[in-house]
């Protein structure tokens, strides 16, 4: 069975802090995809980033950053120099690549980023 | 482009009611997935159709159900409600394909069972 883990419930920094949220999955699966999803206020999910199990190589978008290692099966999202607009709820999910649809997330991450 | 639509946005149900809600996708996706948001279990998969058809499941009672329309809208159906039903629900569309496929998500219904 799939399974992903978020550690961290809640995480608190002031702005301008660097934040890493982390995300540990589990699969039996050879090929698969891991994404991570912000959730604002106002409750839609919004895509940040997709990763398949293929490719190992780290992201760079502006302040944001994802590392994917998967000896550890950890894919964690890194915000540099975080701002207050950061604050929302951070999903990591995982799906395999024939029910592309069907995400397992985990349970989420509030991070809340204090002026 | 106008994003995924879901109506209404607030439901208050009381207990043994039944409940429809809606969702319409972008313009062109044909797949539609629903999700349930509790603060106990998290975000956990309902159902997906695809071409009307439903095409893959979560591990819900048969009190949720769903259908979905040929323009791609879809309704999700939740009958003999109960308390532990209250929840955000949120439907996403895409084009249906597989591999990894990004998904666009609506702002939900926020369901209340009292």
């Amino acid at each position: 069975a799939q399974k992903v883990t978020q550690a961290q419930t809640e995480i608190s920094v002031v702005e301008k802090e660097d934040v890493t949220l982390d995300c540990v999955y589990e699969t039996r699966d050879t090929t698969y995809y891991l994404f991570w999803y912000k959730q604002p206020p106002s409750g839609e999910l919004v895509f940040l980033i997709r990763r398949n199990s293929f490719d190992e190589q780290n992201e760079i978008s502006g302040r944001y950053s994802w590392n994917f290692q998967k000896s550890t099966s950890s894919f964690n999202f890194t915000i540099t120099a975080s701002q207050v607009v950061d604050s929302a709820v951070y999903f990591c999910a995982l799906s395999e690549a024939r029910r592309a649809q069907k995400l397992v997330f985990g349970q989420g991450t509030r991070l809340t980023i204090n002026p | 482009k106008a994003g995924v639509t879901q109506t209404p946005r607030y439901l208050i149900k009381t207990r043994g009611q039944q409940v429809t809600l809606s969702c319409s996708p972008i313009s062109g996706h044909r797949s539609v997935s629903w999700y349930q948001q509790t603060p106990g279990q998290g975000l956990q998969f309902l159902f997906e159709y695809f071409s009307e058809t439903q095409r893959n499941k979560g591990n819900f009672p048969g009190r949720f159900s769903g259908r979905q329309f040929s323009n791609s809208r879809s309704e999700m159906n939740v009958s003999t409600l109960e308390l532990g039903d209250s929840a955000l629900y949120l439907c996403a569309s895409s084009s249906g394909g597989s591999g990894g496929e990004k998904l666009f998500f609506g702002s939900g219904t926020q369901l209340s069972v009292l």
